[in-house]
């Protein structure tokens, strides 16, 4: 049974770019969360999508925007990319929905490096 | 303003003695915390919760323990294996639908 896998694994842009990140949840899982976790730091709520909607979100800015396929697969763009963006993009998927007790199964993250 | 803090960076522990990680919150409406544990190269794996109706929480090697009066918790590791070595993340979330808020997260290394 694979688990969360996540492409590319490293990415190097440049200032201004724009990146679509892409994540697969574990079998059986519908929802999707996106984490930032920069350097030294803990990883930071992004957006979570549920049924193919946007649920929740952090304390994000519009550049971050993302989508979920009738498969539940998601993806993360980000545009006009900033230094500051650089960071590893984590995804974790979970079953049932919403709920935080639903344990979250994390991906290897993809490394972005913005230049 | 960091609402979940992990005070040490790191800790470094001897196998076969406890490990002992520390976590604080600051937001009095967390009522779900959990542990997650991180290898290089991989993404952070679900290690142990506990919800804020319980004060203890135990699983094999690892126990989680909740303070409310102090908002604090903490993850003790016994006996400490060195596969245990890796970055220990504490988290917190309100309500059970609310996302998880990480700390910076712990760096053990256990000694062989």
């Amino acid at each position: 049974d694979a688990g969360v896998t996540q492409s590319p694994t490293h990415l190097i842009k440049t200032r201004g770019q724009q990146v679509t990140l892409r994540c697969s949840p574990k079998s059986g899982h519908d929802t999707v969360s996106w984490y930032q976790q920069a350097l030294g730091q803990g990883p930071q709520f992004i957006f979570q999508y549920y049924e193919e909607e946007e649920r929740q979100r952090g304390n994000f800015p519009d550049r971050f925007s993302g989508h979920q396929f009738p498969n539940y697969s998601s993806e993360l763009n980000v545009n006009a990319l900033l230094l500051g963006d650089s960071a590893l993009y984590l995804c974790a998927s979970s079953a049932r929905g919403l709920s935080v007790l639903d344990t979250q199964y994390f991906g290897p993250g993809t490394r972005l490096t913005v230049l | 303003d960091q609402q979940v803090k992990q005070n040490s960076p790191s800790l470094s522990v001897q196998e076969g003695r406890i490990s002992i990680l520390n976590c604080d919150y600051t937001n009095s409406m967390f009522d779900y915390f959990l542990w997650y544990k991180k290898y290089p190269a991989e993404g952070p794996t679900f290690l142990i919760s506990i919800s804020s109706i319980k004060d203890k929480n135990e699983d094999g090697r690892f126990t989680v323990f909740l303070n409310k009066s102090a908002k604090h918790l903490s993850l003790h590791i016994v006996p400490s294996q060195p596969g245990d070595s890796a970055v220990y993340f504490c988290a917190a979330s309100r309500s059970g639908n609310t996302p998880l808020v990480f700390g910076k997260g712990t760096r053990l290394s256990v000694i062989a």
